[in-house]
């Protein structure tokens, strides 16, 4: 099956940084989707991007369908960033999505 | 508006018990999820559904049973429950139709299940 990788596992941040988390995928794709997963546990779809670049507030994201991955910026963080970063992709034949195993972010005050 | 309800969010069972765990939506969306997600592991997709009626099989299907009898509702099946069934399931929804594809999709907030 298809291959979904992020990086980094693990990020660390001081309030106030910048950072960029990536997607990487083994097969074409015709949806990626970024999610936040809060502390509590609770899923938050932050990006629909299937290709293209899209912004929202501080958060903006990148996908370059062609080469097969896909970027996630946080700028200027913030404690409530916190969590669990996932891209989840959908091959072009099929409805399943695939879902990384995810950028854990901690940013501290 | 609701959302994505599931239902319960916390069980215990023991081994060879059965269960049922509900997922309702009130979004109208054609398109249902249930995936199970492990510690330090990303979500693994268990059966989806494409609309009443229907039900496909995910990533990691074995051992569980799903059904899609109403639109709005779609129900995840543990028959005989094993210890490596030990996870929290999170259910999704979204909308598909003409002109509407690749709609995101919308999460409820997990049943956490635990199997002794």
């Amino acid at each position: 099956g298809i291959q979904v990788e992020q990086s980094p596992p693990d990020l660390i941040l001081q309030e106030g940084a910048n950072s960029t988390l990536r997607c990487n995928f083994s097969d074409s794709v015709n949806n990626l989707q970024w999610f936040h997963q809060n502390p509590w546990g609770q899923l938050i779809n932050l990006f629909y991007i299937p290709s293209g670049t899209k912004q929202n507030g501080r958060l903006s994201a990148t996908t370059v369908a062609t080469e097969r991955y896909s970027l996630l910026y946080i700028s200027s963080s913030q404690t409530t960033d916190s969590g669990v970063y996932f891209c989840a992709v959908e091959l072009s034949i099929g409805n399943q999505f695939y879902f990384g195993t995810g950028t854990s972010l901690t940013v501290i005050p | 508006n609701a959302g994505v309800t599931q239902t319960p969010k916390f069980r215990v069972l023991k081994t060879g018990q059965s269960m049922t765990l509900l997922c309702a939506q009130d979004m109208n969306h054609e398109y249902m999820y249930w995936y199970r997600q492990d510690p330090g592991m990303g979500l693994r997709l268990i059966h989806y559904s494409v609309g009443e009626g229907t039900t496909a099989k995910g990533e990691v299907p074995d051992g569980y049973n799903v059904s899609r009898l109403k639109k709005q509702n779609f129900l995840l099946g543990l028959e005989s429950a094993a210890p490596s069934q030990t996870s929290v399931y999170f259910c999704a929804s979204s909308y598909d139709g003409p002109g509407a594809r690749y709609q995101p999709q919308h999460f409820g907030d997990g049943t956490r299940l635990s199997i002794l």
